[in-house]
């Protein structure tokens, strides 16, 4: 079936240093899915942190990047430099493109940093 | 941004009993949804709504589900009766469309059931 797996956490990245969190697809049923990143910070509902559609096309927002990878069918997201309030729990999910009333999603990542 | 609003944020109830969790979506949006989370597991989608019916539901969805949203109102989550099993945090989302920027889902904060 269709599936998403991604780090298990919960990760602890220090403020100005480099993170990545792994995020593998399985799409057995879904051609060209689309791929997303959401994020849940303390307190809140879940928001989308960026998402892409078209397969070796990157997506960005808030400093964060990911880069849709059909090959590896990957998805990992990435920031240079983290700050203390990028503190979250993570989501890596897939959608079927313009049906996408159905979100499959990963276990989340909660991401702590130090200050 | 836009906000979804769940009522209550954590409802305890003895197994057998019905509850009802609420959901105030996006005052435009046209799509609804509930997600399922057990504790340490990921969240799985249980049923998408559009316009006064349930378009596609999961296996998750049992019979004892239903969902509604009488007169544009609140979109709800019915579990008659309830079982231990349902026990997780459910999440409320809402979309303006299902295809595009449209598509994008906005989520609630969502809301704890414990069925004792």
């Amino acid at each position: 079936g269709d599936s998403v797996t991604q780090t298990e956490g919960p990760v602890t990245v220090s403020e100005s240093e480099s993170l990545i969190i792994n995020c593998t697809y399985s799409a057995t049923s879904i051609a060209y899915p689309n791929l997303f990143w959401y994020v849940r910070y303390p307190g809140e509902g879940l928001q989308l942190l960026l998402k892409v559609i078209t397969a070796g096309q990157k997506g960005s927002s808030r400093g964060f990047e990911a880069t849709y990878n059909k090959e590896t069918t990957s998805f990992h997201l990435q920031k240079a430099s983290v700050q203390e309030s990028d503190s979250a729990v993570y989501y890596c999910a897939l959608g079927v493109p313009y049906n996408q009333g159905k979100l499959i999603f990963g276990q989340g990542t909660k991401l702590s940093i130090k200050p | 941004g836009p906000k979804v609003l769940q009522i209550p944020s954590h409802q305890i109830i003895d197994m057998g009993q019905m509850v009802t969790l609420n959901c105030d979506p996006v005052s435009n949006h046209l799509y609804f949804y509930w997600y399922k989370q057990i504790l340490g597991q990921q969240m799985e989608f249980l049923v998408n709504f559009y316009n006064g019916k349930v378009m596609e539901k999961s296996k998750l969805f049992k019979d004892q589900f239903s969902v509604e949203r009488p007169d544009g109102s609140y979109f709800t989550l019915k579990i008659q009766p309830t079982a231990l099993e349902d026990s997780a945090v459910y999440f409320c989302a809402s979309s303006f469309g299902l295809g595009g920027r449209r598509a994008e889902q906005f989520f609630g904060p969502g809301t704890r059931l414990t069925v004792l």
